[in-house]
């Protein structure tokens, strides 16, 4: 259990367009889900905290007209980069967190393969 | 928010024990301990995670510390496909919320 997916898996795009990326939770309802970015050789890093039917929370630095987050159920959250740029390129991952619903296994977070996102 | 001290890389041998260490002297006490590693351009993958207890599963034992200062992820036998970044990380579980900071975690090499 505990599956996460992601999609697209990778995607390119020319400079000003708008990428989404969706974020489901396979077999679990998702209190929160997390979006982080990962640069080459560097460590993830937090860009928001998502609750549904919520607005997103956003790290300090991330801009949240940039990075528009929607989650609109218990099993889905989306990330959209709009107006994408060269720097926005990066890799994008998402992760999910039942919450304490009883169990050692809920109070962790679940992460999806991540998306690759080249901005030309 | 309370940090890990792990070391940069360590090296093993194919089917030998493995014990990656991890510092974590300014934990508090509701702080979990979790372990996650993540192979080349994928996502991070759970490992195990713990409170105060040792923890074991079907890919590794997480051994803790007495005074909860420090922990040890501990893979009984190193495979090839173990060869990964290891995070060490505290929950940071403000209010309701979890959450995750990443360091640069350990790299681990396996040897055949």
């Amino acid at each position: 259990g505990a599956v996460v997916s992601q999609h697209p898996s990778w995607v390119i795009c020319k400079s000003g367009t708008s990428v989404k990326i969706e974020c489901r939770s396979l077999d679990f309802q998702a209190t929160t889900m997390f979006w982080y970015r990962q640069f080459p050789k560097q460590s993830l890093m937090l860009m928001a905290t998502s609750n549904e039917g919520s607005k997103a929370t956003y790290e300090q630095g991330v801009e949240k007209d940039k990075f528009l987050i929607n989650h609109a159920s218990l099993t889905l959250s989306t990330l959209t980069v709009t107006s994408a740029h060269p720097e926005d390129s990066s890799f994008y991952i998402c992760s999910a967190w039942r919450g304490l619903a009883g169990g050692v296994e809920a109070d962790t977070q679940y992460f999806g393969p991540g998306t690759r996102l080249t901005v030309l | 928010d309370a940090k890990t001290t792990q070391p940069n890389s360590m090296e093993s041998n194919e089917e030998e024990p493995v014990h990656l260490p991890c510092n974590h002297s300014t934990i508090s006490g509701t702080d979990y301990i979790h372990w996650y590693r993540q192979l080349p351009s994928q996502g991070p993958e759970y490992v195990i995670h713990g409170l105060t207890s040792n923890v074991n599963n079907r890919m590794a034992s997480l051994a803790i510390a007495e005074d909860r200062k420090s922990s040890t992820l501990i893979l009984h036998r190193a495979t090839l496909r173990d060869a990964a970044v290891y995070y060490c990380i505290l929950s940071y579980s403000g209010g309701s919320n979890y959450k995750l900071t990443f360091g640069k975690g350990t790299l681990l090499t396996v040897n055949p």
